[in-house]
């Protein structure tokens, strides 16, 4: 019944490692992005796709590749890994179309600890 | 300055009492406008939007002011579960380029 999952919930990884992480929603959305919430708790968007064509990029490191394969998907894979890059990563999606006040539900959330 | 400034808190209010929290904005081409509520260590889900006309939800009252740039919502009779952070959120909407900037948050704790 998760309308928007994530895996995984946490990561503890070795700096300069790659790693990926996975969302998937089953709300039938068209649009699903990438947030970064730092340790101020402060949350900004990186990336947002439509219909699998990247709309926004938020001066993120070019160390970070979203992929959407469908619409239903959006991944993040994040080379080179920096103490930095320790934070949440939120994934969340949303219907388009010109009723701009469409709620975005929000993943769970995947911890991403660099050590 | 950053788009969307908030008071981080944090606010300590007893049971019962009424709580209201404000938020400006900088850009003024900012379409619209949200109250989110972040549980610790849980993902930000909507609480309500915000229209010019001000609207209610049972305690929960928001009111935008777009010749101020201000956002504010007030909470009545505030309960334990009221417990969270309230993340004020600007929507800059041009087609297409649809843009969510949230506020750092403020942090509210419902004291018994």
């Amino acid at each position: 019944d998760t309308a928007v999952s994530q895996t995984p919930k946490y990561l503890v990884t070795q700096m300069g490692n790659d790693k990926s992480i996975k969302c998937e929603q089953n709300l039938g959305h068209d649009t699903m992005y990438w947030y970064k919430q730092d340790s101020k708790k402060f949350l900004k968007i990186m990336f947002s796709y439509n219909n699998k064509e990247l709309i926004i990029n938020e001066t993120v490191p070019n160390r970070f590749s979203p992929k959407s394969p469908d619409k239903a998907h959006l991944n993040l894979h994040i080379n080179s890994l920096e103490l930095g890059d320790s934070a949440v990563y939120f994934c969340a999606s949303r219907t388009s179309g010109e009723n701009w006040g469409e709620t975005q539900y929000f993943g769970p959330g995947t911890r991403l600890l660099v050590l | 300055r950053k788009e969307v400034e908030q008071d981080p808190g944090p606010f300590n209010v007893p049971e019962g009492a009424t709580v209201a929290f404000n938020c400006t904005y900088s850009n003024s081409a900012s379409q619209s406008f949200f109250w989110y509520r972040q549980d610790c260590r849980k993902e930000p889900k909507l609480l309500m939007s915000v229209y010019s006309s001000g609207n209610e939800d049972g305690r929960f009252t928001a009111q935008l002011n777009r010749a101020s740039q201000y956002i504010s919502l007030l909470i009545r009779d505030s309960k334990l579960s009221d417990s969270a952070t309230y993340l004020c959120v600007v929507n800059r909407a041009n087609f297409g380029n649809e843009k969510l900037t949230f506020g750092t948050g403020t942090r509210l704790t419902i004291i018994p």
